[in-house]
C-alpha cells in the first residue's frame, strides 16, 4: 500500500530563513508527487507536482522540491521564508490502480510556522 | 482556469437533519469528482470517489447510506449527509479531475457542524 511520510507536524522559522518541509513516499513504482498547501478553513492548493520529468522541479511562491529516487524522498524548499509562507503543507502520491483508476494518498501535513 | 467551488462554505444543523453539500466545477468538465473529510490538525482522509452517471466508489469504513453521493453531471456532484450526528461535524473538501489528467483541482471545503 502507498504511504506517504511527512517528517514533522511543526516547523518554525524566521523570516528570511529557508524553509525545509520533508516527505517520504514509499512505492514499488515511482509515483507522482505533489505538495499542496492548506491556510486555515480553506482548500488545496496546488504548489508544485513531479511527473517524472526533471527531478528538480519549481513551483509557485517561490517553492521548489527535488524527486529522489534512492532516498525516497520529495522535501519542499523556499530558500527565504515569508510571513505569508505560514500555513499547513501536504505532501501527496498518486498512483494508478489499474482500469484507468488511481488515489491521491497524503501524508499527514506539516504546519509552517514564520517568526518575524 | 481549472476552479472548484463548494456550496456552502459553512453550515450548522441540528442532529437527526440532514444537509446536502455542492461542488463545481467552474471551467472544465469533471470527469471524476472526490469527497474528502479533514479532522481539525490532520490530514485529508477520501470518502469516496465519483464517476459521472456512475455510482460513487466508498472507501473502506465510509458508510454509504449515510454519506450519499450524486454525480449526476460533469460540472456538479453532490455529498448529503444523512441523519447527521455531531461526530459528523468536520471539514469535508472536494475535488474534481479531468479526464484521465493527473492533476485534482481542490474545491474551498465546507464546515460542518453538527449541534
Amino acid at each position: 500500500a502507498q504511504s506517504v511520510t511527512q517528517l514533522g507536524s511543526h516547523v518554525s522559522v524566521s523570516e528570511g530563513a529557508l524553509v525545509l518541509l520533508r516527505c517520504n513516499y514509499s512505492s514499488s513504482v515511482p509515483p507522482y508527487l505533489f505538495w499542496y498547501v492548506q491556510y486555515p478553513n480553506q482548500g488545496l492548493q496546488l504548489l508544485l507536482k513531479y511527473t517524472s520529468a526533471a527531478t528538480l522541479v519549481k513551483g509557485i511562491n517561490g517553492f521548489e522540491a527535488e524527486f529522489k529516487k534512492s532516498e525516497t524522498s520529495f522535501h519542499l524548499t523556499k530558500p527565504s521564508a515569508h510571513m505569508s509562507d505560514a500555513a499547513e503543507y501536504f505532501c501527496a502520491s498518486l498512483t494508478y490502480s489499474g482500469a484507468g483508476s488511481y488515489q491521491l494518498t497524503f501524508g499527514k501535513g506539516t504546519k509552517l510556522s514564520v517568526i518575524p | 482556469g481549472a476552479v472548484v467551488s463548494q456550496h456552502p462554505s459553512r453550515v450548522i444543523c441540528k442532529s437527526g437533519t440532514s444537509v446536502k453539500i455542492e461542488c463545481r466545477s467552474l471551467d472544465f468538465q469533471a470527469t471524476t469528482m472526490f469527497w474528502y473529510r479533514q479532522f481539525p490538525k490532520q490530514s485529508l482522509m477520501l470518502m469516496a470517489t465519483s464517476n459521472e452517471g456512475s455510482k460513487a466508489t466508498y472507501e473502506q469504513g465510509v458508510e454509504k447510506d449515510k454519506f450519499l453521493i450524486n454525480h449526476a453531471s460533469l460540472t456538479l456532484s453532490t455529498l448529503t449527509v444523512t441523519s447527521a450526528h455531531p461526530e459528523d461535524s468536520s471539514f469535508y473538501i472536494c475535488s474534481a479531475r479531468e479526464g484521465q489528467r493527473d492533476e485534482q483541482y481542490f474545491g474551498p471545503g465546507t464546515r460542518l457542524t453538527v449541534t
